[in-house]
């Protein structure tokens, strides 16, 4: 099963703002409103920041927020600040075995 | 409050068995999807597989069909990962993720760090 595309990073100063591209096909993105955006420190587990293409979980700061067009969905972070720089991974609905696939991941830096 | 318990690392020699746990607490445990979620070191996120504790079904990525198995036990309201035979490829963190049966994780455990080596 392959993964959704995403850049393997991406950088940006503080108080710029970034934006994370994922890449899937019509049988995942582009065919579905799942999906959902992580965020994974270093030696952390990963945390939900987006959930159904655009909604914030309770707790999570809005300077993060999710869109999709056709096939590609899209997370920016706005205002980056220092403890945004960690691992992101893009997740989609795909009725597979797993019910999912994630994308590859991209690291963002806060120059 | 949701929470997801992983058992400890673990070290074991290739072509020995292991089977790791995770216990949830703070939802009614038949209700999701509980999904093993594999992590290579450096590397991205891969579902192994899901298991719907409601009824034990079950569905594996192709990538690791054959290679494990995943279940739970209601009583305990706790799923497992179990390697018949390891190898030093399957060296990596695991991580146990409650998902609603459309690939959004709004729990994840701890991770279980597995290192495999002779």
């Amino acid at each position: 099963q392959s993964a959704l595309t995403q850049p393997a990073s991406v950088s940006g100063s503080p108080g710029q703002s970034i934006t994370i591209s994922c890449t899937g096909t019509s049988s995942d993105v582009g065919g579905y409103n799942y999906i959902s955006w992580y965020q994974q420190h270093p030696g952390k587990a990963p945390k939900l920041i987006i959930s159904e293409v655009s909604n914030r979980p309770s707790g999570v700061s809005n300077r993060f927020s999710g869109s999709k067009s056709g096939n590609t969905a899209s997370l920016t972070i706005s205002g980056l600040q220092p403890e945004d720089e960690a691992n992101y991974y893009c997740s989609s609905y795909r009725a597979s075995s797993t019910r999912g696939v994630f994308g590859g991941g991209t690291k963002l830096t806060v120059l | 409050e949701v929470q997801l318990v992983q058992s400890g690392a673990e070290v074991r020699k290739p072509g020995e068995s292991l089977k790791i746990s995770c216990k949830a607490s703070g939802y009614t445990f038949t209700a999701y999807w509980i999904g093993w979620v594999r992590q290579m070191p450096g590397k991205g996120l891969e579902w192994m597989g899901i298991i719907y504790p409601g009824d034990s079904a079950t569905g594996y990525s192709p990538s690791f069909q054959g290679q494990v198995s995943i279940s739970v036990d209601r009583s305990t309201s706790t799923a497992y990962l179990q390697w018949n035979s390891l190898k030093a490829s399957d060296t990596a963190m695991y991580y146990c993720a409650r998902q609603d049966g459309y690939a959004e994780v709004d729990s994840w455990g701890q991770g279980t760090l597995v290192t495999v080596s002779s």
